[in-house]
């Protein structure tokens, strides 16, 4: 069966210090991946998804960046963060088809 | 272009009580409709989805949704709820094409009383 992880579950870190969350999916290949930020009291924003390896779309212009050096695995980064980069970030996947996104456990970062 | 409505941030149901999360959906090609649930400090938890065929779905954890075209609807359902439904709820149509890109409502904050 297919899974998804994220790490870190909890993130501090301190305004202007570089950021990289990991996510990697498991028991399945060429997955559509995704990057959401969900805000407090906000619903979710997709920032970034990818159809393949090196294949990134950016949905709104921000502070972070991602990549995809694998298959599997999908990394999102900042090079200075942004207290308006606090947020709970969730990694995404899906299939091919009609098939439903599966997200992971997400990661909670806070900005000092 | 695609947009869903939850009517109602907060919803609150005594235990035992019908539970109903509205959900109202605009889409320029056929629809596909999917509800999420999402327990605090959890990532989203699908409960269940309609593409094509029977317009009632039903989901996990005794959920069900019907799809309405003529009222653009995919309300949210449970007979009877129990106190482990307390959650956030997310009602997302998709935005169509190969990316499978979804569309989030706000979400409803599901309550339930004892």
């Amino acid at each position: 069966s297919q899974t998804i992880h994220q790490w870190p579950a909890t993130l501090v870190q301190p305004v202007g210090s570089p950021l990289s969350l990991e996510c990697t999916v498991e028991g399945t290949s060429n997955p559509n991946l995704y990057w959401y930020r969900q805000a407090a009291g906000r619903g979710l924003q997709l920032l970034f998804y990818s159809v393949g390896i090196g294949q990134i779309s950016s949905e709104v212009p921000q502070n972070l960046s991602a990549s995809r050096p694998q298959d599997r695995q999908f990394i999102l980064s900042s090079k200075k963060l942004l207290l308006s980069d606090s947020g709970f970030y969730l990694c995404a996947w899906r299939g091919t088809g009609n098939q439903p996104q599966h997200f992971g456990d997400g990661t909670r970062l806070s900005i000092l | 272009a695609q947009s869903v409505t939850q009517l109602g941030s907060h919803v609150s149901v005594s235990e035992g009580a019908l539970v109903l999360l509205r959900c109202n959906y605009s889409s320029s090609v056929p629809p596909y409709l999917f509800w999420y649930v999402q327990y605090p400090n959890q990532g989203l938890q699908l409960l269940l989805k309609y593409t094509t065929g029977a317009t009632l779905v039903k989901g996990i954890n005794g959920f069900e949704a019907e799809f309405k075209k003529s009222e653009t609807s995919f309300h949210l359902t449970k007979p009877s709820a129990h106190m482990s439904d307390a959650a956030e709820y997310f009602c997302a149509v998709s935005r169509g094409g190969s990316q499978g890109n979804l569309i989030f409502g706000k979400g409803t904050k599901l309550s339930v009383k004892p």
